[in-house]
């Protein structure tokens, strides 16, 4: 059964302050793997998409990387406004599903 | 672009009262997705579309019913509402299955449904 876990499921950090987010998977062949930012009250919006081991992708202070049983989306140097929860999400093949995590809620502070 | 829209943005039902919840994109996609999202279960699929004409269920599907409308609509409805269906809904459409590419998904902006 495809599954996602993410940790930890809240982080707070300093502004400034590095760090990074994991995201485990178990899926029968890895078609993409996804991140989300969603903040409060609205909906998921769409970060970035890896599809193989050793992948890698930025956006300004965030970075994502994948191996073949986990992603991590490493924040840089994080501002208050990077406050939000993160979400990760993975589709197998000969499907357009997706399973997403639960997520991990990260709190900046000036 | 608008992107995915839904409607109504809020809403409060008595349980066994009926109402459908609206969701439109204009990007041309193929597939279209119902999700639920409670406190500590994430986002989890109620129904999708994976074209103009059908219609499939997903992980948590009972008490719920969907009409894909045309190619940009796709709504998602209650018959008869109960307090456990209390939850913010989103609606997200994608390109659909391809040969390449991940199929990333596109959301909107929620519906925050409360059953009394």
């Amino acid at each position: 059964e495809d599954q996602v876990t993410q940790s930890p499921e809240a982080l707070r950090l300093q502004e400034g302050e590095s760090s990074s987010l994991n995201c485990s998977y178990t899926v029968s062949g890895l078609r993409g793997l996804f991140w989300y930012r969603q903040d409060p009250g609205k909906g998921p919006e769409f970060l970035f998409t890896l599809y193989s081991a050793g992948e890698e992708k930025e956006k300004e202070r965030l970075k994502a990387t994948l191996t073949k049983k986990e992603s991590f989306l490493h924040i840089t140097a994080p501002k208050p406004e990077d406050s939000a929860t993160y979400l990760c999400a993975v589709r197998s093949y000969n499907t357009d599903k997706l399973i997403f995590g639960t997520g991990t809620r990260l709190q900046v502070f000036p | 672009n608008a992107g995915v829209t839904q409607t109504p943005k809020f809403q409060v039902l008595k349980t066994g009262q009926s109402m459908t919840l609206q969701c439109a994109q204009d990007m041309n996609h193929n597939s279209m997705y119902w999700y639920r999202q409670d406190p500590g279960m994430g986002l989890r699929l109620i129904y999708y579309s994976a074209s103009e004409g059908t219609t499939d269920k997903g992980e948590v599907p009972n008490g719920y019913n969907v009409s894909r409308l045309n190619k940009r609509e796709f709504s998602l409805r209650l018959e008869s509402a109960a307090p456990s269906q209390t939850s913010v809904y989103f609606c997200a459409s994608s390109e659909g299955l391809k040969r390449e590419g991940g199929n990333e998904q596109f959301f909107g902006p929620g519906t925050r449904l409360t059953v009394l």
